[in-house]
């Protein structure tokens, strides 16, 4: 089965640093873009950004460039969004979604989502 | 930056009604455009990409069509499961790729 599978929930404070999670298998990690996509409580999909995972070449989004990393280790067929100093304002639910390299397409696999909750 | 607009926000239908959404794009994003449902608690779900591709396992009630800057996402006939909040995106132009706010489809 491809799935994509995320780290769990996390509470944290502003200022606090933090790596979240995805990995994919039931398919060829390398094949394919990962993007991560945020949901703040009640709105709607914004993209942050992209990785291929099989050059860790990336995109971002002008809103989140520089707030934000992303990363991947494909040896683990694992991508990673994290953060330096969190705010509260990055309390959202975070998506990893999957598209195929070089095919211009839509997500076609979604992780379940990682809840992140940044209060002090 | 594209800007989608999606009309309207919130679509009141009965079941068994067709319900139409429109996306439009700030500029031509040709056919490069998909449309994601998602229900409360869920993660996206991949409907239509190319405008009017259906994804893997799509029911044929779900539909698109348009390209350049107009585009439309139609449901033959509601069922109870349809009811949800559905997003276009563009992905001719980017970075960012960039979503339309949400049509919500609720139950009339």
């Amino acid at each position: 089965e491809v799935q994509l599978v995320q780290s769990g929930a996390e509470v944290k404070k502003p200022g606090e640093s933090l790596k979240i999670s995805c990995k994919g298998s039931g398919y060829s990690f390398t094949s394919y873009w990962i993007s991560w996509v945020r949901q703040m409580p009640g709105k709607g999909l914004e993209w942050m950004g992209r990785i291929d995972p099989s050059d860790s070449y990336t995109n971002y989004s002008p809103s989140f460039q520089g707030h934000v990393t992303i990363s991947a280790d494909k040896s683990i067929s694992t991508a990673y969004l994290q953060w330096s100093s969190l705010k509260a304002s990055d309390t959202a639910m975070y998506y990893c979604a999957r598209r195929a390299r070089g095919t211009p397409g839509g997500m076609d696999v979604w992780g379940q989502g990682t809840t992140v909750t940044v209060s002090s | 930056e594209i800007v989608m607009t999606q009309s309207p926000a919130t679509l009141s239908v009965s079941p068994g009604e067709r319900a139409t959404l429109s996306c439009r794009a700030s500029q031509s994003v040709s056919s490069n455009l998909a449309w994601y449902q998602q229900k409360p608690g869920q993660a996206p779900r991949l409907l239509i990409y190319g405008a009017s591709t259906r994804a893997t396992g799509v029911p044929a009630r779900f539909s698109g069509s348009g390209s350049g800057t107009e585009f439309t996402l139609t449901i033959s006939s509601l069922q109870s499961e349809d009811f949800a909040v559905y997003y276009c995106q563009q992905y001719n132009n980017w970075p960012p790729w960039t979503f339309g706010q949400g049509t919500k489809v609720e139950i009339k």
